[in-house]
């Protein structure tokens, strides 16, 4: 069945980079999009940016410029990347599978808290 | 950025009953290619979002007939009806017609 499974360090300094891995199964990265969707304690749900089955990538205008996401296709593999981390991109990250408009499938997230 | 806005902020209903959640858009969610990208998600407490209705009004694999969507433009609402205990969590709409996608703030849907 179509899993997802997100990791990551879990305690951030500000100005670091944040290192996500989301790692799927049940289906393949080159037929199915992932998209990265973070959501801070006791709010609501942000998209932050996907990877597509090609290859091609969109983000949120918000963190564009401090946000990168690639994939490893032979190991099934999803990468976030975020560099100049602030207290206020402490939250839960998720990763979900793409079906176009929305997601169908979503990890079950990491918690990431940003402090000095 | 389109912004969605969900109401109410929380919802009391007994079980067996009926509720309504209103999701409405700041710009229409019609598409260039004719669709209405307008999705709703189930977040159970201490659980990771679910999909339950894509497409305004298309009930994802496995979710219960109770559940319905309906809408157009900027105003979609989502139905449920015979609230069971499983159905409590926070509701969220989300829209995937324009970049940056964007998700309402979310209904409580709590046990009277």
């Amino acid at each position: 069945q179509v899993q997802l499974e997100e990791s990551g360090p879990g305690l951030m300094q500000p100005s670091e980079t944040l290192s996500l891995t989301c790692t799927v199964s049940g289906f393949s990265l080159t037929s199915n999009g992932v998209g990265w969707v973070r959501q801070p304690l006791g709010k609501g749900l942000v998209w932050m940016g996907t990877i597509w089955a090609g290859g091609s990538t969109n983000y949120n205008s918000a963190v564009q410029s401090r946000l990168s996401i690639s994939r490893d296709t032979s190991k099934s593999q999803v990468f976030l990347k975020m560099n100049s981390l602030q207290p206020e991109d402490t939250g839960t990250y998720y990763c979900a599978r793409q079906r176009g408009d929305g997601f169908d499938y979503w990890g079950q997230g990491v918690m990431v808290t940003v402090s000095s | 950025d389109v912004v969605m806005t969900q109401t109410p902020v929380s919802l009391s209903v007994s079980l067996g009953g009926q509720v309504s959640i209103s999701c409405r858009s700041s710009q229409s969610l019609v598409h260039n290619n004719g669709n209405t990208y307008l999705s709703w998600y189930l977040q159970k407490p201490g659980q990771s979002p679910q999909l339950l209705i894509y497409k305004v009004s298309n009930r994802f694999s496995g979710i219960s007939d109770r559940f319905s969507g309906s809408g157009s433009g900027t105003d979609f609402t989502l139905k449920i009806s015979r609230v069971e205990p499983d159905d409590l969590g926070v509701y969220y709409c989300g829209q995937g017609t324009q970049y940056p996608w964007t998700f309402g703030g979310g209904t409580k849907l709590e046990l009277k």
